[in-house]
């Protein structure tokens, strides 16, 4: 079985480009999530997908990010325009459910794009 | 959301048991515990997660006394291929998203 897929897996653009991200879900995860880690920082939470419907955007840090999962398919994250402070790597991660009375689904991740911006 | 406290790094030689503990004071009743491990440019793994006493996979040994309040992942004769940053993490039972802390980076040793 396929795993959770992320491309590109490395951007390097300048400051007020356009980058879009694009992940591929392990096929039947209804559940799709978005987190990054920039620079230095720890691994912060975006925004969580069921199937094609945003459940949870609170990590979203302003409205340059936009995230589409059309079809409840593969996602993808656009940042427009990118500043230097996007810099970091975004992961993604699916899972088939979101936990139920304290146990929390195991979520797989794939293995990131780094996002430069200069 | 319980805060997890775990050390910022470890040390240990090929073979060896690692203990990484973890302390997660205000755990609440419905929480469970859960452990991710990451390696360098992959994204995290899960690696195990359990309520209470102790729960065994093919990989590790997590070790839950009866007050909750810490855990410990067991690691049985290290490699070096498991030189990585082991997280704690404790998502509220309500929770979607992981909440990620620092880690604890452990380096095994030749």
């Amino acid at each position: 079985e396929a795993g959770v897929t992320q491309f590109p897996s490395h951007s390097v653009i300048e400051k007020g480009q356009t980058v879009t991200l694009r992940c591929d879900p392990i096929s039947g995860h209804d559940n799709l999530y978005w987190y990054r880690r920039v620079m230095g920082k720890e691994i912060k939470f975006l925004l969580h997908f069921v199937k094609e419907s945003k459940q949870d955007e609170s990590g979203m840090p302003n409205n340059r990010f936009l995230a589409e999962r059309t079809g409840g398919t593969y996602s993808t994250l656009k940042v427009q325009p990118a500043e230097l402070e996007d810099s970091g790597v975004y992961f993604c991660a699916s899972s088939q459910g979101f936990g139920t009375s304290g146990r929390v689904y195991e979520q797989y991740f794939g293995p990131g794009t780094r996002l430069t911006v200069t | 959301l319980a805060k997890t406290t775990q050390p910022i790094s470890m040390d240990s030689y090929e073979g060896q048991e690692v203990n990484i503990t973890c302390s997660h004071n205000n755990i609440a009743t419905n929480d469970y515990i859960t452990w991710y491990q990451q390696f360098p440019s992959q994204g995290p793994r899960f690696i195990i997660q359990g309520y209470k006493t102790k729960v065994t996979n093919e990989v590790a040994s997590l070790f839950i006394p009866a007050d909750r309040k810490s855990s410990t992942l067991s690691l049985p004769r290290v490699s070096l291929s498991d030189t990585a940053v082991y997280y704690c993490l404790v998502p509220p039972g309500s929770a979607r998203q992981l909440t990620f802390g620092s880690g604890t980076q452990l380096t095994v040793l030749p």
